[in-house]
């Protein structure tokens, strides 16, 4: 039972270049999420997918896109890396229960720590 | 005002306590309230979730207090295991919008 699966564990980037960090979830989820997660700033929304084919911005969207490829796949890019990316990014999913998309709690994956040089 | 406020500590009590954390939450219209564990350098992980009469779990007791807009969570015979970050987690602005976590209050327990 995998659960979310994030990959990769780790990365280095240089200053401008690109990455796709991907999540993949198994469990049927209908909304997925990406957030970051910084020393004193807590848990910060990037964007999140309410159902497949549809994303919105959350609280820091700059510098990042996402694709909802389908309902399993939930990926985050970084087009040009900058040192203000270092972070550790979580993927997380959860289940659609009635009329309210965010009743349900989240099932996270195990996280990437990524540091731009 | 912050939407989700959480007293970062840290916590440190001995084994065998009980510790109480609270959290404060900006909108009125939230509806949807948990906590979250999150272990050193590991992902957030459910712990429970918090029920308007208020709902235990074990050593875990959590309540909601709609009126004064915070929830809180009890922690009863603390042991060196429960060390970790708690994190209160509610819904954004308004009901449908997603979690909103608060920044953590990190407890220590010591032998």
């Amino acid at each position: 039972n995998a659960g979310v699966t994030q990959t990769p564990k780790f990365q280095v980037l240089k200053t401008g270049q690109s990455m796709t960090l991907q999540c993949a979830q198994d469990m049927n989820h209908n909304s997925m999420y990406w957030y970051r997660q910084d020393p004193g700033m807590g848990l910060r929304l990037i964007y999140y997918s309410a159902s497949e084919g549809t994303t919105d911005k959350g609280e820091v969207p700059n510098g990042y896109n996402v694709s909802r490829l389908n309902k399993r796949e939930f990926s985050l890019r970084l087009e040009s890396a900058a040192p203000s990316q270092t972070s550790v990014y979580f993927c997380a999913s959860s289940e659609v229960t009635g009329a309210n998309y965010y009743n349900s709690p989240l099932h996270f994956g195990n996280g990437t720590r990524l540091t731009v040089t | 005002r912050k939407e989700v406020e959480q007293d970062p500590g840290p916590f440190n009590v001995p084994e065998g306590a009980t510790v109480a954390f609270n959290c404060t939450y900006s909108n009125s219209a939230s509806q949807s309230f948990f906590w979250y564990r999150q272990d050193c350098r590991k992902e957030p992980k459910l712990l429970m979730s918090v029920y308007s009469s208020g709902n235990e779990d074990g050593r875990f007791t959590a309540q909601l207090n709609r009126a004064s807009q915070y929830i809180s969570l009890l922690i009863r015979d603390s042991k060196l295991s429960d060390s970790a970050t708690y994190l209160c987690v509610v819904n954004g602005d308004s009901g449908n919008t997603p979690l909103v976590f608060g920044k953590g209050t990190r407890l220590s327990v010591i032998a």
